[in-house]
């Protein structure tokens, strides 16, 4: 079973206006932390929020904020006033307690397009 | 330079060829991980080191793949007699044992073969 879940394969908006790309995830683990990864077309992966299962309070960075839904195991990224330079794939990754490290398992990305 | 660097950043190599990718962490970051992204995918795990323990291998794909970080700093990944299948973007990530554990990663090398 896919342990992350982008059922987006690709997603368009309008400069300005604000975005959410979804993500499930699947764990029986209590102790885990969810990731955002933004990965431009020069292909490196930039770390950008993330949350752990016992925060109380949804994750924010700047514009960009994890709407956490324990119960529904759903971690979905919200882009407010996006920009021209969001236009990137979005990954969502989990880390779970019982894996080695901080090994992160990654879903299969959403392709952000912004629009001017 | 500050962040993770990786080399080549682009290979082609002939099918039966061995290629070698090396990866620089940064400084002080205890943890290395490789990862393979194939085209359109998310990156795939395959193996974890902290300092010059191999703690975990469990994805890597075959025997052909192998993976060392002697001195707890620079690794290497080896693919010996390389396939068509293993054209990919080899990416490399550290990380300092944060709380969130947030892992850094480099530009990736894409290996391409013939």
């Amino acid at each position: 079973a896919q342990k992350i879940t982008q059922t987006q394969p690709g997603m368009f908006v309008q400069e300005k206006e604000a975005v959410t790309l979804d993500c499930t995830y699947d764990t029986s683990d209590q102790s885990y932390g969810l990731f955002w990864y933004k990965q431009p077309s020069s292909g490196e992966m930039i770390f950008l929020i993330y949350q752990g299962s016992y925060d109380e309070q949804n994750a924010t960075e700047g514009r960009y904020s994890l709407n956490f839904q324990k119960a529904r195991k759903s971690a979905n990224l919200v882009i407010s006033a996006s920009q021209l330079g969001d236009s990137a794939m979005y990954f969502c990754a989990m880390r779970e307690q019982e894996t080695s490290g901080s090994r992160l398992t990654f879903g299969e990305g959403t392709q952000l397009t912004v629009n001017p | 330079g500050a962040g993770v660097s990786q080399s080549p950043r682009y290979k082609v190599a002939k099918r039966g060829q061995d290629v070698a990718l090396r990866c620089d962490p940064i400084s002080g970051h205890v943890s290395l991980f490789w990862y393979q992204q194939a085209l359109g995918q998310g990156p795939e795990f395959l193996t974890y080191f902290q300092n010059e323990a191999q703690l975990d291998k469990s994805g890597l794909p075959s025997d052909r793949f192998f993976a060392e970080r002697p001195e707890g700093s620079v690794s290497t990944l080896k693919i010996q007699r390389t396939q068509q299948e293993d054209s990919a973007v080899y990416l490399c990530a550290s990380s300092f044992g944060s709380r969130t554990g947030e892992l850094f990663f480099g530009e990736g090398s894409r290996l391409t073969v013939l």
